[in-house]
Protein backbone atom coordinates (compact mmCIF):
# COMPACT_ATOMS: atom_id res chain seq x y z
CA UNK A 1 0.00 0.00 0.00
CA UNK A 2 0.90 3.60 0.11
CA UNK A 3 1.68 3.82 -3.43
CA UNK A 4 2.36 7.06 -5.20
CA UNK A 5 2.67 7.54 -9.12
CA UNK A 6 4.36 10.42 -10.91
CA UNK A 7 3.69 10.98 -15.13
CA UNK A 8 5.99 11.38 -16.72
CA UNK A 9 8.89 10.59 -15.54
CA UNK A 10 11.34 12.33 -17.47
CA UNK A 11 10.68 14.80 -19.89
CA UNK A 12 12.41 16.52 -22.95
CA UNK A 13 10.89 20.42 -23.41
CA UNK A 14 12.46 23.27 -25.35
CA UNK A 15 12.52 26.97 -23.81
CA UNK A 16 8.94 28.95 -23.69
CA UNK A 17 6.88 25.72 -23.30
CA UNK A 18 4.78 24.48 -21.06
CA UNK A 19 4.81 20.73 -18.98
CA UNK A 20 2.30 19.34 -16.55
CA UNK A 21 3.65 16.77 -14.40
CA UNK A 22 0.73 14.86 -12.38
CA UNK A 23 0.88 12.94 -9.06
CA UNK A 24 -1.51 10.22 -8.41
CA UNK A 25 -2.06 8.36 -4.98
CA UNK A 26 -2.82 4.84 -5.94
CA UNK A 27 -4.42 3.16 -2.95
CA UNK A 28 -5.16 6.19 -0.53
CA UNK A 29 -7.17 9.33 -0.59
CA UNK A 30 -4.36 12.55 0.09
CA UNK A 31 -6.63 15.67 1.06
CA UNK A 32 -2.72 17.21 1.20
CA UNK A 33 -0.29 17.13 -1.56
CA UNK A 34 3.28 18.51 -1.29
CA UNK A 35 5.79 19.43 -4.30
CA UNK A 36 9.41 19.15 -3.93
CA UNK A 37 12.29 20.08 -6.14
CA UNK A 38 15.54 19.04 -6.04
CA UNK A 39 19.04 19.93 -7.59
CA UNK A 40 21.95 17.25 -8.10
CA UNK A 41 23.36 16.21 -4.95
CA UNK A 42 21.04 18.24 -2.61
CA UNK A 43 18.38 18.23 -0.29
CA UNK A 44 14.58 18.57 -1.17
CA UNK A 45 13.25 21.96 -1.45
CA UNK A 46 9.43 22.25 -0.60
CA UNK A 47 7.66 24.71 -3.34
CA UNK A 48 4.13 23.70 -2.55
CA UNK A 49 1.64 22.70 -0.44
CA UNK A 50 -1.43 21.62 -2.79
CA UNK A 51 -5.06 21.06 -1.02
CA UNK A 52 -7.65 19.47 -2.14
CA UNK A 53 -10.25 21.76 -3.49
CA UNK A 54 -7.94 25.28 -2.40
CA UNK A 55 -5.56 26.91 -3.88
CA UNK A 56 -2.20 26.21 -3.36
CA UNK A 57 0.44 27.65 -0.69
CA UNK A 58 3.89 28.24 -2.17
CA UNK A 59 7.09 28.67 -0.51
CA UNK A 60 8.97 32.07 -0.66
CA UNK A 61 10.48 32.82 -3.76
CA UNK A 62 8.42 30.21 -5.73
CA UNK A 63 6.57 31.97 -8.30
CA UNK A 64 2.82 30.84 -8.15
CA UNK A 65 2.34 32.26 -11.98
CA UNK A 66 5.51 29.98 -12.91
CA UNK A 67 4.59 26.64 -10.95
CA UNK A 68 0.71 26.31 -11.37
CA UNK A 69 -0.53 23.89 -8.94
CA UNK A 70 -3.97 21.75 -9.14
CA UNK A 71 -5.27 19.56 -6.52
CA UNK A 72 -8.89 18.61 -8.10
CA UNK A 73 -9.47 15.47 -6.72
CA UNK A 74 -8.62 13.51 -3.68
CA UNK A 75 -5.91 11.39 -5.25
CA UNK A 76 -4.52 13.76 -8.17
CA UNK A 77 -2.27 17.02 -8.02
CA UNK A 78 -0.57 18.67 -10.88
CA UNK A 79 2.14 21.08 -11.96
CA UNK A 80 2.50 22.94 -14.52
CA UNK A 81 5.22 25.19 -15.62
CA UNK A 82 4.57 27.55 -17.36
CA UNK A 83 7.16 28.97 -19.97
CA UNK A 84 10.44 26.96 -18.94
CA UNK A 85 13.64 27.90 -18.74
CA UNK A 86 16.84 26.22 -18.60
CA UNK A 87 16.91 27.00 -15.20
CA UNK A 88 13.62 25.37 -14.08
CA UNK A 89 15.68 22.24 -15.24
CA UNK A 90 15.38 20.14 -11.97
CA UNK A 91 14.40 17.05 -10.41
CA UNK A 92 9.99 17.62 -9.22
CA UNK A 93 9.15 15.58 -6.71
CA UNK A 94 5.41 15.31 -5.19
CA UNK A 95 4.58 13.86 -1.91
CA UNK A 96 0.84 12.53 -0.78
CA UNK A 97 -0.14 12.91 3.06
CA UNK A 98 -1.95 9.85 4.34
CA UNK A 99 -4.36 11.03 7.07
CA UNK A 100 -5.54 7.16 7.43
CA UNK A 101 -1.83 6.13 7.70
CA UNK A 102 -1.00 7.98 10.81
CA UNK A 103 -0.04 11.16 8.53
CA UNK A 104 2.97 9.51 6.88
CA UNK A 105 3.79 11.57 4.27
CA UNK A 106 4.38 9.03 0.97
CA UNK A 107 6.83 10.37 -1.82
CA UNK A 108 6.80 9.72 -5.61
CA UNK A 109 9.30 8.54 -7.83
CA UNK A 110 9.92 11.90 -9.22
CA UNK A 111 9.81 13.68 -12.33
CA UNK A 112 13.13 14.48 -14.35
CA UNK A 113 12.94 17.98 -16.40
CA UNK A 114 15.17 18.98 -18.64
CA UNK A 115 14.72 22.58 -20.76
CA UNK A 116 16.54 22.84 -23.95
CA UNK B 1 17.05 28.13 8.13
CA UNK B 2 17.74 24.53 8.42
CA UNK B 3 15.12 23.23 10.65
CA UNK B 4 17.21 19.94 10.44
CA UNK B 5 20.32 19.35 10.87
CA UNK B 6 21.77 16.04 9.45
CA UNK B 7 25.90 14.90 9.47
CA UNK B 8 27.56 13.17 8.46
CA UNK B 9 27.52 14.35 5.08
CA UNK B 10 29.05 11.35 4.03
CA UNK B 11 29.87 8.10 5.48
CA UNK B 12 31.76 4.55 4.27
CA UNK B 13 31.03 1.49 6.26
CA UNK B 14 32.65 -1.76 5.64
CA UNK B 15 29.94 -4.86 5.05
CA UNK B 16 28.32 -5.56 8.44
CA UNK B 17 29.02 -2.88 10.08
CA UNK B 18 26.97 -0.82 11.83
CA UNK B 19 25.82 2.66 10.05
CA UNK B 20 24.97 5.66 11.94
CA UNK B 21 23.59 9.10 10.72
CA UNK B 22 22.70 11.70 13.00
CA UNK B 23 20.01 14.62 12.89
CA UNK B 24 18.88 17.88 15.31
CA UNK B 25 16.27 19.88 15.20
CA UNK B 26 15.12 23.13 17.00
CA UNK B 27 11.38 23.17 16.71
CA UNK B 28 9.80 21.86 19.71
CA UNK B 29 6.34 21.71 17.60
CA UNK B 30 7.53 18.49 15.93
CA UNK B 31 6.31 15.33 16.33
CA UNK B 32 7.27 13.40 13.46
CA UNK B 33 10.58 12.22 12.19
CA UNK B 34 11.08 10.12 9.53
CA UNK B 35 14.33 8.80 7.82
CA UNK B 36 13.83 8.34 3.95
CA UNK B 37 16.34 6.76 1.68
CA UNK B 38 16.75 7.80 -1.91
CA UNK B 39 18.89 6.04 -4.30
CA UNK B 40 20.14 8.20 -7.84
CA UNK B 41 17.36 8.98 -10.08
CA UNK B 42 14.44 7.39 -7.34
CA UNK B 43 12.45 9.46 -5.70
CA UNK B 44 12.52 8.92 -1.70
CA UNK B 45 11.04 5.86 -0.14
CA UNK B 46 10.36 5.68 3.68
CA UNK B 47 12.34 3.72 5.66
CA UNK B 48 11.30 4.30 9.13
CA UNK B 49 9.67 6.92 11.33
CA UNK B 50 8.77 7.57 15.05
CA UNK B 51 6.98 10.07 17.18
CA UNK B 52 7.96 11.84 20.47
CA UNK B 53 6.62 9.43 22.65
CA UNK B 54 9.00 6.45 22.07
CA UNK B 55 12.64 6.39 22.56
CA UNK B 56 13.65 4.17 20.17
CA UNK B 57 12.01 2.04 17.12
CA UNK B 58 13.18 -1.09 15.41
CA UNK B 59 12.58 -2.05 12.08
CA UNK B 60 14.77 -5.15 10.55
CA UNK B 61 18.03 -3.50 10.54
CA UNK B 62 16.89 -0.09 10.93
CA UNK B 63 16.64 1.50 14.40
CA UNK B 64 15.98 5.40 15.26
CA UNK B 65 16.81 6.34 18.49
CA UNK B 66 15.17 9.57 19.92
CA UNK B 67 16.26 11.62 22.91
CA UNK B 68 13.61 14.34 22.95
CA UNK B 69 15.60 16.23 25.62
CA UNK B 70 18.37 16.63 23.22
CA UNK B 71 16.32 17.38 20.38
CA UNK B 72 17.84 14.64 18.52
CA UNK B 73 17.48 11.44 16.38
CA UNK B 74 19.33 9.01 14.89
CA UNK B 75 19.28 5.90 12.75
CA UNK B 76 21.34 2.73 13.11
CA UNK B 77 21.69 0.27 10.14
CA UNK B 78 23.00 -2.86 11.43
CA UNK B 79 25.05 -5.22 9.50
CA UNK B 80 25.24 -2.69 6.25
CA UNK B 81 24.80 -4.05 3.31
CA UNK B 82 26.60 -3.30 -0.06
CA UNK B 83 22.51 -2.72 -1.24
CA UNK B 84 21.95 -0.45 1.25
CA UNK B 85 24.16 1.99 -0.99
CA UNK B 86 22.20 5.10 -0.88
CA UNK B 87 21.52 8.73 0.23
CA UNK B 88 19.36 8.77 3.33
CA UNK B 89 17.56 12.27 4.48
CA UNK B 90 15.95 12.52 7.72
CA UNK B 91 13.13 14.93 8.28
CA UNK B 92 10.70 16.09 11.04
CA UNK B 93 7.37 18.14 10.81
CA UNK B 94 4.23 18.63 12.83
CA UNK B 95 1.90 16.41 11.78
CA UNK B 96 0.28 17.31 8.44
CA UNK B 97 2.36 19.53 7.74
CA UNK B 98 5.00 19.50 4.98
CA UNK B 99 8.78 17.37 6.02
CA UNK B 100 11.44 19.72 6.85
CA UNK B 101 14.38 17.95 5.53
CA UNK B 102 18.01 17.34 6.52
CA UNK B 103 20.85 18.03 4.15
CA UNK B 104 21.45 14.18 3.39
CA UNK B 105 24.12 11.61 4.07
CA UNK B 106 25.93 9.66 1.18
CA UNK B 107 25.86 6.37 2.76
CA UNK B 108 28.78 3.66 0.94
CA UNK B 109 29.00 0.57 2.19
CA UNK B 110 32.15 -1.38 0.49
CA UNK B 111 32.03 -4.97 0.00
Amino acid sequence: GAVVSQHPSWVICKSGTSVKIECRSLDFQATTMFWYRQFPKQSLMLMATSNEGSKATYEQGVEKDKFLINHASLTLSTLTVTSAHPEDSSFYICSALSSGLANEQYFGPGTRLTVT
Amino acid sequence: QQQVKQSPQSLIVQKGGISIINCAYENTAFDYFPWYQQFPGKGPALLIAIRPDVSEKKEGRFTISFNKSAKQFSLHIMDSQPGDSATYFCAASHSGYALNFGKGTSLLVTP
